[in-house]
């Protein structure tokens, strides 16, 4: 099993170009989920989906949008990027659909520059 | 609301010496709780995590941590550690009917040789 994967590993922006982070998981995972991850600010979560065809916005939602394609794909699109997005973004999966937390599986990350 | 806070930003230990994490958390009925670490340019790996029971948890590595509800902590210990512990890690909390994670903002770890 490949886990989480994410793509692309990197890339580099214009301010106003817009793009799709990928993340797939091969775990039948029901939940997944979008972070950002900043220096000295930990993981903030971005979007989550808690099952296919649901998605809920987290903690800083402003400037992105999700997609649940299906079961195994959650797809995060910045659609006017800005210098405030240059970030690290995490992909995660979770087994359990609702009600309690469970252990998250992350993916290795898309390092994301702004100019 | 529930928060998580790691007062260490950075700490650094000797090869073979112990280590210990702390972490407090901000939460109103019993947590659900988390360490992770990553490593430079990886994901977050699970170390390990406490829902109910035992309060002295074991995980991967050689880790271990302790929940204390009575100071809201859940701090992450490791006898001797190596130098491939070097890495940052991260205690999480969740619960509440919620599936979400509250992440502190890490710890450093440093190993010396």
């Amino acid at each position: 099993n490949a886990g989480v994967t994410q793509t692309p590993k990197f890339q580099v922006l214009k301010t106003g170009q817009s793009m799709t982070l990928q993340c797939a998981q091969d775990m039948n995972h029901n939940s997944m989920y979008w972070y950002r991850q900043d220096p000295g600010m930990g993981l903030r979560l971005i979007y989550y989906s808690a099952s296919e065809g649901t998605t809920d916005k987290g903690e800083v939602p402003n400037g992105y949008n999700v997609s649940r394609l299906n079961k195994r794909e959650f797809s995060l699109r910045l659609e006017s990027a800005a210098p405030s997005q240059t970030s690290v973004y995490f992909c995660a999966s979770s087994e359990v659909g609702g009600g309690s937390p469970d252990t998250q599986y992350f993916g290795p990350g898309t390092r994301l520059t702004v100019l | 609301a529930q928060s998580v806070t790691q007062p260490d930003i950075h700490i650094t230990v000797s090869e073979g010496a112990s280590l210990e994490l702390r972490c407090n958390y901000s939460y109103g009925a019993t947590p659900y709780l988390f360490w992770y670490v990553q490593s430079p340019g990886q994901g977050l790996q699970l170390l390990l995590k406490y829902f109910s029971g035992d309060t002295l948890v074991q995980g991967i590595k050689g880790f271990e941590a302790e929940f204390k509800r009575s100071q809201s902590s859940f701090n992450l210990r490791k006898p001797s550690v190596h130098w491939s512990d070097a890495a940052e890690y991260f205690c999480a909390v969740g619960g509440d009917s919620s599936y979400k994670l509250i992440f502190g903002s890490g710890t450093r770890l440093l190993v010396r040789p």
